[in-house]
């Protein structure tokens, strides 16, 4: 069983529907993530928070909202999404510590996205 | 120039044969590279570190080669579940500090 747990695993959603992406850690860890991954795309980094305060928002268009209510909790608001933003979008964790960090993502099995 | 690239493959080989993956990155001031192994449908999750000094994890050996910005994964006698996809990572100082560019990955599939 993975410590990251995202939920839905599959999602169907019209271009104006909201909807919201949920992911859990259970590792104790400081630091959380969304990746979206597409076909024949790398894994793009979308936000990051570190103890719950935003380190980094990646050129992310606005209907995409990420809520961290705390260390463990991660959450992606999705609301008039548009075709293309269809894909997996992976939650993951690690522990920092004083900016050093060893690599190791803990990723959860995503959040497949359709959007029609 | 994509930050992390890779050859997507794929790589078609028999048990028991040795593949190598290569990847380069394009910033010179990247401090920290790894391998992740994703399986078909699957999470990514983290293969090993790789070292400046080249380093070795039974069948697995990577290596750093930063005067050409590029990294290596070495796998010998291939198995049928080392099939999946490697992705070539690398910390990327551009960003806080906490976060990884991933390459696209290559697609490795072992066969009897």
């Amino acid at each position: 069983e993975t410590g990251v747990t995202q939920t839905p695993r599959h999602l169907v959603m019209g271009m104006t529907n909201k909807k919201s992406l949920k992911c859990e850690q259970h590792l104790g860890h400081n630091a959380m993530y969304w990746y979206k991954q597409s076909a024949k795309k790398p894994l793009e980094l979308m936000f990051v928070y570190n103890f719950k305060e935003q380190t980094e928002n990646n050129s992310v268009p606005s209907r995409f909202s990420p809520e961290c209510p705390n260390s463990s909790h991660l959450f992606l608001h999705l609301h008039t999404l548009q075709p293309e933003d269809s894909a997996l979008y992976l939650c993951a964790s690690s522990q920092e510590s004083s900016g050093a960090n060893t690599g190791e993502l803990f990723f959860g099995e995503g959040s497949r996205l359709t959007v029609l | 120039r994509k930050e992390v690239e890779q050859d997507p493959g794929p790589f078609n080989v028999p048990e028991g044969a040795t593949v190598a993956f290569n990847c380069t990155y394009s910033n010179s001031a990247s401090q920290s590279f790894f391998w992740y192994r994703q399986d078909c449908r699957k999470e990514p999750k983290l293969l090993m570190s790789v070292y400046s000094s080249g380093n070795e994890d039974g069948r697995f050996t990577a290596q750093l080669n930063r005067a050409s910005q590029y990294i290596s994964l070495l796998i010998r006698d291939s198995k049928l579940s080392d099939s999946a996809t490697y992705l070539c990572v690398v910390k990327g100082v551009a960003n806080s500090g906490y976060a990884l560019n991933f390459g696209k990955g290559t697609s490795l599939l072992v066969t009897p």
